[in-house]
């Protein structure tokens, strides 16, 4: 099993629409936890991290976290083409502040 | 957040030959990492810069292919020995503070394109 899973997509949605990017981790000890963009060409940019069970909110994006089941998401409210990119989760695995990525998931927002 | 300078932006080299990449970031940071990139793939972490110790590789990466360098808290090198056809990628520099409990935020530098011939 992968420290972190992600779906590679590609996940399509037209524009307006949510995205709902998963994924999921092996380590029960991890507390930290990353969401960042890529855009082809360029180096990843962190848009979400988040701590604690629940949600986490910041503008169109919202980050969600359970630990017990050892998931974590992220919503993209009222997405644009300019959201077409591929999203990196992110685990501080086993609290060590070495980041483990999951594949990656290719979103495509369609006009 | 800090801001990260990789040099070079990207090279072209025979193979045979090693690429040292310099990273300097603008501020002091606790923690400094090397990944790769291959083409259409996800980044996997080469290994933990230390600051004036050997640099903690992980599994599948050596001293000898990827001996790393840090002598302060803003700087760090990596060298890609003896390149061959495979080791073309992108190389990222990623610096990280720890913030409360283990929390951290790592940013990444532009990235440095390799290509081997």
């Amino acid at each position: 099993q992968k420290e972190v899973e992600q779906n590679s997509g590609p996940l399509s949605v037209p524009e307006g629409a949510i995205a709902s990017l998963n994924c999921t981790y092996s380590d029960r000890v991890s507390q930290s936890f990353f969401w960042y963009r890529q855009y082809s060409g360029k180096s990843p940019e962190l848009i979400m991290s988040i701590y604690s069970n629940g949600d986490k909110e910041d503008g169109r994006f919202t980050a969600q976290l359970n630990k017990a089941s050892q998931y974590v998401s992220l919503l993209i409210r009222d997405s644009q083409p300019s959201d077409s990119a591929t999203y990196l989760c992110a685990v501080n695995i086993r609290n060590t502040g070495k980041l483990i990525f999951g594949q990656g998931t290719t979103l495509q927002v369609k006009p | 957040s800090a801001v990260i300078s990789q040099k070079p932006s990207r090279d072209i080299c025979q193979r045979g030959t090693s690429l040292t990449i310099q990273c300097q970031v603008d501020s002091q940071v606790t923690m400094m990492f090397w990944y790769r990139q291959q083409p259409g793939q996800s980044l996997t972490l080469i290994a933990t810069a230390n600051q004036g110790s050997e640099a903690t590789y992980e599994s599948g990466f050596v001293i000898d292919k990827f001996p790393i360098s840090r002598p302060n808290l803003t700087f760090s090198t990596l060298t890609v020995s003896n390149m061959s056809p495979e080791d073309s990628s992108i190389y990222l520099c990623s610096g990280s503070q720890q913030a409360r409990r283990l929390n951290t935020e790592a940013f990444f530098g532009q990235g440095t394109r390799l290509t081997v011939v």
